[in-house]
């Protein structure tokens, strides 16, 4: 079965600075996606950003990007010129090509220092 | 806003009760997936159901079942309610049942309250 890891439960960074947040999985396929959401207070499930594991190029998303490490099985998430409005968990998810179900790591909460 | 609606956004209920949830997918979506949020098991995937048929099975519990409608609506019955079953649920939808791209679209949740 595959699993999503995000080894750092909080991480802070002072507003306009960057910051990284970590994800690796496992799994024995070629063929998947991954996306990273973002959970703000409401709740909400907002899609901020998805890499289809074929495609070599890393997604960007305005100031959202990832560095997708395929043989390394990692998929961080950079975001630059942080805003307050960021703060949130962020999960990294895994969705595999046959089955549907999204796959979620245990959320890494993000706080923006003003 | 997504698009997927769920109802009702709050429910308080006692240990040993029933209650059941709902869900409207986006308009053309045919399927629907149930999500469980809890503070010790995370995110977790249910249950999928495509155009009125179920798809796919997650950790479900037996105490838990679900269904859509012909109108593409879904329910989520929770029964024997206990206190470990208080968590976030929620519902997304999809336009199809296979495929890379094919976007799961959350809806704003239910948070179940058992006491």
């Amino acid at each position: 079965a595959q699993t999503v890891t995000q080894s750092q439960p909080e991480m802070s960074v002072q507003e306009a600075e960057t910051v990284t947040l970590s994800c690796t999985y496992d799994t024995s396929e070629s063929d998947y996606y991954l996306f990273w959401y973002k959970q703000p207070p409401s709740r909400q499930m907002i899609l901020v950003i998805r890499q289809e594991a074929y495609k070599q190029q890393n997604a960007t998303e305005n100031r959202f990007s990832v560095n997708f490490q395929k043989a390394a099985k990692s998929f961080s998430l950079k975001i630059s010129d942080s805003q307050l409005g960021d703060a949130a968990m962020y999960f990294c998810a895994y969705r595999s090509k046959g089955a549907q179900k999204l796959v979620f790591g245990q959320g890494t909460r993000l706080t923006i220092n003003p | 806003d997504s698009g997927v609606t769920q109802t009702p956004k709050h429910l308080i209920t006692a240990t040993g009760q029933r209650v059941t949830l709902r869900c409207s997918p986006r308009s053309g979506d045919l399927s629907v997936y149930w999500y469980q949020q809890s503070l010790d098991q995370g995110l977790q995937f249910l249950i999928q159901y495509y155009n009125g048929e179920e798809r796919a099975k997650g950790n479900i519990l037996e105490r838990f079942s679900a269904q859509q409608f012909p109108d593409l609506h879904s329910e989520l019955n929770l029964s024997s309610l206990e206190l470990g079953d208080s968590a976030l649920y929620f519902c997304a939808s999809s336009p199809s049942d296979r495929g890379l791209d094919n976007e799961q679209f959350f809806g704003p949740g239910t948070r179940l309250t058992v006491l």
